[in-house]
């Protein structure tokens, strides 16, 4: 396993347009997150989940975003109507919670770049 | 809720140690982390630290935590040219890692 995986890695969409990113966490990570970062920011936290269940979603920058992990392997993040201020690095992050250590050191992705024009 | 600040430049030169500051607010934070970000790149994990811990070691790098004060340091040794990225503070308690603005470490050969 090469760590979580993020697909794809640069979008370019027009605005008005719906994207959606996809995370492939670390196997048997239960917990999985989304973070944005925009320039000059450190990542700001969107949602994130425990296997299936959304356990915080009141982050979620407004009701055009929504993520799903149905089956709770990989994880979607879908972004309505595009807005040029949506242009930003999404990171996906995982973590195996519930085993003290490792349990909380959390991994990132390498980022999904969207660029709204 | 949760701040985490950071300073946002520091230039050392190469060979010489780098110490990157960060304070917090949130004195229920359980795990305090440095990440390094190279540009265009996601985060990496460098270490991080249990709260009843004061100190964590890892090759060239140093792990200072201050509860009292809420203050944490990573201390870079013998610094070189591929130190040069962002490094950001983060810390996680009864919310999900909550991030500084990141500081950038320039090092001059």
């Amino acid at each position: 396993d090469t760590g979580v995986s993020q697909d794809p890695r640069h979008k370019i969409t027009k605005r008005g347009q719906n994207v959606t990113f996809r995370c492939d966490p670390i196997s048997e990570h239960n917990r999985l997150y989304w973070y944005r970062q925009t320039l000059g920011q450190g990542p700001e936290f969107l949602t994130y989940f425990q296997n299936e269940a959304q356990l915080e979603k009141s982050r979620l920058l407004s009701d055009r975003f929504s993520a799903e992990r149905p089956k709770g392997s990989f994880s979607t993040l879908e972004i309505q109507r595009t807005e040029q201020g949506d242009s930003a690095m999404y990171l996906c992050a995982s973590t195996l919670k519930g085993q003290v250590p490792s349990g909380n050191t959390i991994y990132f992705g390498e980022g999904s770049w969207l660029t709204v024009v | 809720g949760e701040d985490v600040e950071q300073s946002l430049f520091l230039s050392v030169r190469e060979g010489d140690s780098s110490v990157i500051n960060c304070t917090y607010t949130d004195s229920s934070s359980t795990y305090l982390y440095w990440y390094k970000q190279e540009p265009g790149a996601g985060l990496q994990l460098l270490t991080y630290i249990f709260s009843n811990m004061d100190m964590k070691q890892d090759q060239r790098l140093t792990v200072l935590l201050n509860k009292k004060d809420k203050h944490l340091s990573l201390r870079i040794a013998d610094t070189q040219t591929g130190d040069s990225a962002i490094y950001f503070c983060a810390v996680s308690g009864n919310t999900p890692l909550v991030f500084g603005k990141g500081t950038r470490l320039s090092v001059i050969a």
